[in-house]
């Protein structure tokens, strides 16, 4: 069965790095589109980047942009989110997921981990 | 950018019922349409993609309908288990997607 698990969260300051992993199992991960989504506490979610099932092709939310970086690895079946400058406003549970249809085919997400919570604070 | 807005915030409904979800797109996103659920502590869930179609192992009593700008999640006969946040997500702008707000359905 589809499994994706994030890891890598945890406490940082201010303007400090880190970087988050999510290890796919179950399926063939290099046919797939993977996103990262993120929700703050108590609030809605919001997408943050995606990265096509080759790595050619990625796309960040605009609050992220070049502080943020999607990046995966298919020899590992690993995606990873390397974040830069993290900001208050960055703290939430950071969801690993999948996109629904194989290669690049507009579809929703359908497989989601269980999430890793990153809390910027000092 | 489409705006996705989700309504009402909170339902109150009492087991058994019948509960409807609206969720309405500042510009037209096609079928590109789909509905999650979220209960607390857990990752969120597809119900409902292409507008209607139930996602796998989704029970029946959850349907979707609705195109272009306005969209609706009906649960037909409300479980204990159903008790959550319901999102819908559009997805015309593939890869970039974007949230509604939420609705919370709550026991009556």
């Amino acid at each position: 069965q589809v499994q994706l698990v994030e890891s890598g969260g945890g406490v940082v300051q201010p303007g400090r790095s880190l970087r988050l992993s999510c290890a796919a199992s179950g399926f063939t991960f290099s046919s797939y589109a993977m996103h990262w989504v993120r929700q703050a506490p108590g609030k809605g979610l919001e997408w943050v980047a995606v990265i096509w099932y080759d790595g050619i092709k990625k796309y960040h939310t605009d609050s992220v942009k070049g502080r943020f970086t999607i990046s995966r690895d298919n020899s590992k079946n690993t995606m990873y989110l390397q974040m830069n400058s993290l900001r208050a406003e960055d703290t939430a549970v950071y969801y690993c997921a999948r996109d629904l249809g194989r290669w690049a085919v507009t579809s929703p997400i359908d497989y989601w981990g269980q999430g890793t919570l990153v809390t910027v604070s000092s | 950018e489409i705006v996705m807005t989700q309504s009402p915030a909170t339902l109150s409904v009492s087991p058994g019922e019948r509960a409807t979800l609206s969720c309405r797109a500042s510009q037209s996103v096609g079928s590109n349409l789909a509905w999650y659920q979220q209960k607390p502590g857990q990752a969120p869930r597809l119900l409902i993609y292409a507008a209607s179609t139930r996602a796998a192992g989704i029970p029946a009593r959850f349907s979707g309908s609705g195109s272009g700008t306005e969209f609706t999640l009906t649960i037909s006969s409300l479980q204990s288990e159903d008790f959550a946040v319901y999102y819908c997500q559009h997805y015309n702008n593939w890869p970039l997607l974007t949230f509604g707000g939420g609705t919370k359905v709550e026991i009556k």
